[in-house]
């Protein structure tokens, strides 16, 4: 059984290009949360989904930020016009219902350089 | 604000050693409170905590959780190289939708041979 599985690893883009960071899920699972961690700082939330719904989208910033998770394929993480201030890595957790803490699994992230 | 604050927010120790890592927290309608280690890439699960004074132990490692107080710690015995990694603690709470972690800036320990 496959971890949770991070697209890509490593992704550079230019200020004002967009960033598509895609995040499957183990096996089974159908909920899909993102995190973000900036350099020095810890994970901080940004969204929750399951599968065709978002459930909590609180920490995620209002504009330029969306989020996925359709009924096929991983879901997606949408940065549009990016800044240099979302150079961060982007981790994804999956778990297999609604629980949270040790039933998340996370992926090994993605970590995002705007130039 | 809620937040979880973590200390020290570095630690070298040689082979071992043992270390006590802190975490406290201010959060509004606590559920548990989590505590994992990264190493280069995902954060790995060691522990989850919803009881004051039950502690948990897997191997080396062991946790605690004061509600009153409003803190936990981690301990390691014995420490090795393997051990070098941060180590973050996170808390769940009732507020937002379960899955909302809030998690501490973590705890980067150095483990020197």
């Amino acid at each position: 059984n496959a971890g949770v599985m991070q697209n890509p690893r490593h992704l550079v883009r230019r200020r004002g290009q967009e960033a598509r960071l895609r995040c499957s899920p183990m096996k089974g699972h159908s909920h899909v949360y993102w995190y973000r961690q900036l350099p020095e700082e810890g994970l901080k939330f940004m969204v929750y989904l399951q599968k065709e719904n978002i459930i909590d989208e609180s920490g995620m910033p209002k504009e330029r930020f969306s989020a996925e998770f359709p009924k096929e394929g991983p879901s997606i993480l949408r940065i549009q016009q990016v800044v240099r201030g979302d150079s961060a890595a982007y981790f994804c957790a999956s778990s297999p219902q609604d629980r949270a803490g040790n039933e998340q699994y996370f992926g090994p992230g993605t970590r995002l350089t705007v130039t | 604000e809620d937040k979880v604050v973590q200390s020290p927010l570095s630690l070298v120790v040689h082979e071992g050693d043992t270390v006590t890592l802190n975490c406290s927290y201010e959060v509004t309608n606590f559920r548990s409170l989590l505590w994992y280690k990264q190493e280069k890439k995902a954060p790995t699960f060691l522990f989850m905590l919803t009881s004051s004074g039950i502690e948990k132990k897997s191997g080396r490692l062991s946790s605690i959780l004061d509600k009153k107080e409003l803190f936990s710690i981690l301990n390691i015995t014995a420490t090795q190289t393997g051990d070098s990694a941060v180590y973050l603690c996170a808390v769940e709470w009732y507020g937002g939708s379960q899955g909302n972690l809030i998690f501490g800036k973590g705890t980067k320990l150095s483990v020197k041979p």
